[in-house]
């Protein structure tokens, strides 16, 4: 069966330092997503970055990037020169790409950036 | 371009009642999903509907049902709520057929049983 696994519930950065979010799957599928979304306080969930598991580069999106190994199972997601603003619950997700991009997600870490 | 909307932002019901939570997808986008998330946990796969038509279901009883109309807006249902019930549930729009499939999602609508 399909699972995420975020093994870090909570991590307290220094602001302006670089942070990484684990995040590990496992999956039989050959074809898959692997989605990283921020969740503040305020319940919305923001859509932050995507790797195809067929993409060989890892995915970029300004301050965030995806570390995608997949012979490890891994999509850690890296945000670089943290700010107040990013403090927040984040969570990995993996979509089935055979069952109607389902999205199964993670327990979630909570950040919160120390000023 | 207007995202992802949802009414009503918070709901207070009883046990026993039943409950019709409302979304309206992303302008282009064609396919709603919908979460339950409990409160310290990740959310968790409803169903999803494509072309009025419920497409994927998650592992939730038939007391939870849905409905999307010709303009893509979608409701979800909850019959003979439970105390369980009580959750923030989220709604995901996404263009189907595309190589992503991103779901965008709404604000929420936070659901309170008593």
């Amino acid at each position: 069966a399909q699972k995420i696994t975020q093994t870090q519930p909570g991590m307290f950065v220094q602001e302006k330092e670089a942070v990484t979010l684990d995040c590990t799957y496992d999956t039989s599928d050959q074809s898959y997503g692997l989605f990283w979304y921020k969740q503040p306080s305020s319940g919305e969930m923001i859509f932050l970055i995507y790797q195809g598991s067929y993409d060989e580069q890892n995915a970029t999106e300004g301050r965030y990037s995806l570390n995608f190994q997949k012979a490890r199972k891994s999509a850690n997601l890296v945000i670089s020169a943290s700010q107040l603003g990013d403090s927040a619950m984040y969570f990995c997700a993996m979509s089935r790409m055979d069952s109607n991009y389902q999205l199964i997600w993670g327990a979630g870490t909570k950040l919160i950036i120390k000023p | 371009d207007a995202g992802v909307t949802q009414s009503p932002t918070h709901l207070i019901k009883t046990r026993g009642q039943q409950v019709t939570l409302r979304c309206s997808p992303k302008s282009g986008h064609d396919t709603v999903s919908w979460y339950q998330q409990a409160l310290g946990q990740g959310p968790q796969f409803i169903f999803q509907y494509y072309e009025e038509e419920e497409r994927q279901r998650g592992n939730f009883p038939d007391r939870f049902s849905g409905h999307q109309f010709p303009n893509y807006s979608s409701e979800l249902n909850v019959n003979a709520l439970l105390l369980g019930d009580s959750a923030l549930y989220l709604c995901a729009s996404s263009l189907r057929q595309t190589a992503k499939e991103t779901q965008y999602f709404g604000p929420g609508t936070r659901l309170l049983v008593l």
